[in-house]
């Protein structure tokens, strides 16, 4: 059985940033998407950024450009986000979440989610 | 660009009740590209149904997905006391995009 497991609870001040893993156990890593998904406090889904390992290249929300870089390690089969330049509304639950990997930069319906990670941003 | 638009934004429906939840996107999709997950407070999301009406492995057959083009609908026929939970659809791609949620509460 496929499970993801995510890096602990973050506080960061503005203008900080952070780094949060996501580290997959039970399964072949490269043949999957990985992307992030976070979610502020009472509100909806919103999709960051992802990766297919195998075809290497990350691909990110417009909201996020030149902000965030995800990366992966098929080595440990942990993938990785870094969020540069916080500011308070980047408090938020982040979740990595596994899609199948048809083509290059397609994420495909998330069916394996991890636990989540909060991160809260405040001077 | 493609904007998810799920209604109602709130429903109340009492146990045993049918949930018919709807999520329209902007431009047409191909069935193939929509899913429905369902998230409990304090809980990772679920997902329930992808390419529009496929359930995943262990969603009770109470949950249905349909719809075609722009409308897609999610039904649940009888809701029991787990059901209520809030729920997403999703447009997968290589941009993926969420709706709002529609948040099923008890009557």
């Amino acid at each position: 059985q496929v499970q993801l497991e995510q890096s602990g609870a973050e506080v960061k001040k503005p203008g900080s940033s952070v780094k949060v893993s996501c580290k997959a156990s039970g399964g072949t890593f490269s043949k999957y998407g990985l992307s992030w998904v976070r979610q502020a406090p009472g509100q909806g889904l919103e999709w960051v950024g992802g990766i297919i390992p195998i075809f290497d290249t990350p691909r990110y929300s417009q909201n996020f450009q030149g902000r965030v870089t995800i990366t992966a390690d098929e080595s440990t089969s942990t993938a990785y986000m870094d969020l540069s330049r916080l500011r308070s509304e980047d408090t938020a639950v982040y979740y990595c979440a596994r899609s199948i990997a048809v083509v290059a930069a397609y994420f495909d319906f998330f069916d394996i989610w991890g636990q989540g990670t909060m991160v809260t941003v405040s001077s | 660009e493609f904007v998810l638009t799920q209604s109602p934004g709130t429903l109340s429906l009492s146990p045993g009740e049918k949930a018919t939840l709807s999520c329209r996107t902007s431009q047409s999709v191909s069935n193939s590209y929509l899913a429905w997950y369902q998230q409990k407070p304090g809980q990772a999301p679920r997902l329930l149904i992808f390419a529009a009406s496929g359930r995943a492995t262990g969603i009770p057959d109470r949950f249905s997905g349909s719809g075609s083009g722009t409308d897609f609908t999610l039904t649940i026929s009888r809701l029991e006391p787990e059901d209520f939970a809030v729920y997403y659809c999703h447009l997968c791609g290589t941009s993926p995009l969420f709706g709002g949620g529609t948040k099923v509460e008890i009557k």
